[in-house]
């Protein structure tokens, strides 16, 4: 399945199928970017990250996309598991601000 | 051993109160924030941290203060406390300025 980071949209994934969370990021200065997930009563814990001269990166079952054109982002989730239920965030920074803006979050909910 | 560790992890509290919330982290790291979530999950700086010297000050009422008596801690004081700062504080971490955090896992304030 698919969702667009507005308004903490919930994304509804079987189990094992994969997922695609999107972020249309804000700043086209951005050079920096993380995807977070956040459990309920947990903090944000990173998952992934890029850098602006990168496309893609991967990692274990997760794989971050990167569309400067477009100022997109997104987060390929292989498998999807139980334990992959929570909220999402992409976050976006450039090196002088000291700081990272985070998007509006994506609810994933893991069907059995 | 928490890495990053918030107290209390619940407060409620009269409108009008003063009160605290404590942040410590055992990382070694050189950067510490303070982040507000709304009920809608959106995350937003509030203060930032290096080697105990502010370095971000977002539009936040001076009512909050932080403090950071040295680099492992980053308190937060709020004074005259209102319905509206009822939210979730994380504190977080990062080795530098702009790396990937390490986020505490939340203290909810509740302000009645």
């Amino acid at each position: 399945g698919e969702s667009v980071g507005l308004h903490l949209p919930t994304l509804s994934v079987q189990e094992g199928d994969n997922s695609i969370i999107n972020c249309a990021y804000s700043n086209s200065a951005s050079d920096y970017f993380i995807w977070y997930k956040q459990e309920s009563g947990k903090g944000p814990q990173f998952i992934i990250d890029i850098r602006s001269n990168m496309d893609k990166r991967q990692g274990q079952r997760v794989t971050v996309l990167l569309n400067k054109t477009v100022k997109h982002l997104s987060l390929q989730i292989a498998a999807t598991q139980p334990g992959d239920s929570a909220v999402y965030f992409c976050a976006e920074t450039k090196g002088s601000w000291g700081k990272f803006q985070f998007g509006a979050g994506t609810q994933v909910v893991v069907t059995p | 051993d928490t890495a990053v560790s918030q107290t209390p992890k619940y407060l409620v509290t009269q409108m009008g109160n003063d009160k605290s919330i404590k942040c410590e982290q055992n990382l070694g790291h050189d950067t510490m924030y303070w982040y507000k979530q709304d009920s809608k999950k959106f995350l937003k700086i509030m203060f930032s941290y290096n080697n105990k010297e502010l370095i971000i000050n977002e539009t936040v009422p001076n009512r909050f203060s932080p403090k950071s008596p040295d680099k492992a801690h980053l308190n937060l004081h709020i004074n005259s406390l209102e319905l509206g700062d009822s939210a979730v504080y994380f504190c977080a971490s990062s080795q530098e300025i702009n790396y990937g955090y390490t986020f505490g896992s939340g203290t909810r304030l509740t302000v009645v």
